[in-house]
């Protein structure tokens, strides 16, 4: 059962376009939610964050809006720029405490065309 | 500061081999992660240290085995390995508190288990 999920394998968007990635979940006890950005023949890097007591968590050209009541959360990527082309994926905690275990959505692949 | 590393890079083995993927991280964390990346399923906690001198189990443990020799290093055991465990595994390490889930990942082990 796949309690975070990144619907779309994959996106992509005009350079200077906005990209949004989207990521629902279903376990309502999740309270803090990641996203994370992934080049090819690399680890994942942290990308932002936020917590379940907000709604909009913004750094730099990246915001990240979060709907409790539906679930959802997305990342808007604005402007976006060829190097952000990478494999996007959210995570959400395990909702257990002080183990920092995270569950991760599929991913959802962004290439932005110059 | 290496960050969090890994070896080896890659690694061929035939089933029923056993080997010990290593994990080193140096920015003094407390908990450390290893998670597998397969198409399509995202990343998938096998196995974690919350902290020095302890081991749990993830989303996916069958066929693993971990040890965290000390606070800086992790190491993952497959004592048999089978085609199923072709896969991307990735070492990550997290500082406890207020940044318990912004881990850090190391640059990846690509095995293939023939």
């Amino acid at each position: 059962d796949q309690q975070v999920k990144q619907n779309s394998p994959s996106l992509s968007v005009q350079e200077g376009r906005i990209s949004i990635l989207n990521c629902d979940y279903t376990n309502s006890m999740f309270d803090y939610f990641l996203w994370y950005k992934k080049y090819p023949a690399e680890g994942p890097t942290f990308l932002i964050s936020i917590s379940s007591i907000k709604d909009k968590n913004e750094d730099g050209r990246f915001t990240v809006f979060l709907n409790k009541s539906a679930k959802h959360l997305s990342l808007h990527i604005v402007p976006s720029q060829p190097g952000d082309s990478a494999v996007y994926f959210c995570a959400a905690n395990s909702g257990s405490s002080n183990t920092g275990k995270l569950i991760f959505g599929q991913g959802t692949t962004l290439q932005v065309k110059p | 500061n290496a960050g969090v590393t890994q070896t080896p890079k890659f690694q061929v083995l035939k089933t029923g081999q056993s080997m010990t993927l290593q994990c080193a991280q140096d920015m003094n964390h407390n908990s450390m992660y290893w998670y597998r990346q397969d198409p399509g399923m995202g990343l998938r906690l096998i196995y974690y240290s919350a902290s020095e001198g302890t081991t749990d189990k993830g989303e996916v443990p069958n066929g693993y085995n971990v040890s965290r020799l000390n606070k800086r290093e992790f190491s993952l055991r497959l004592e048999s390995a089978a085609p199923s465990q072709t896969s991307v595994y990735f070492c990550a390490s997290v500082i406890s508190g207020i940044l318990l889930y912004e881990q850090y990942f190391g640059p990846g082990t690509r095995l293939t288990v023939t």
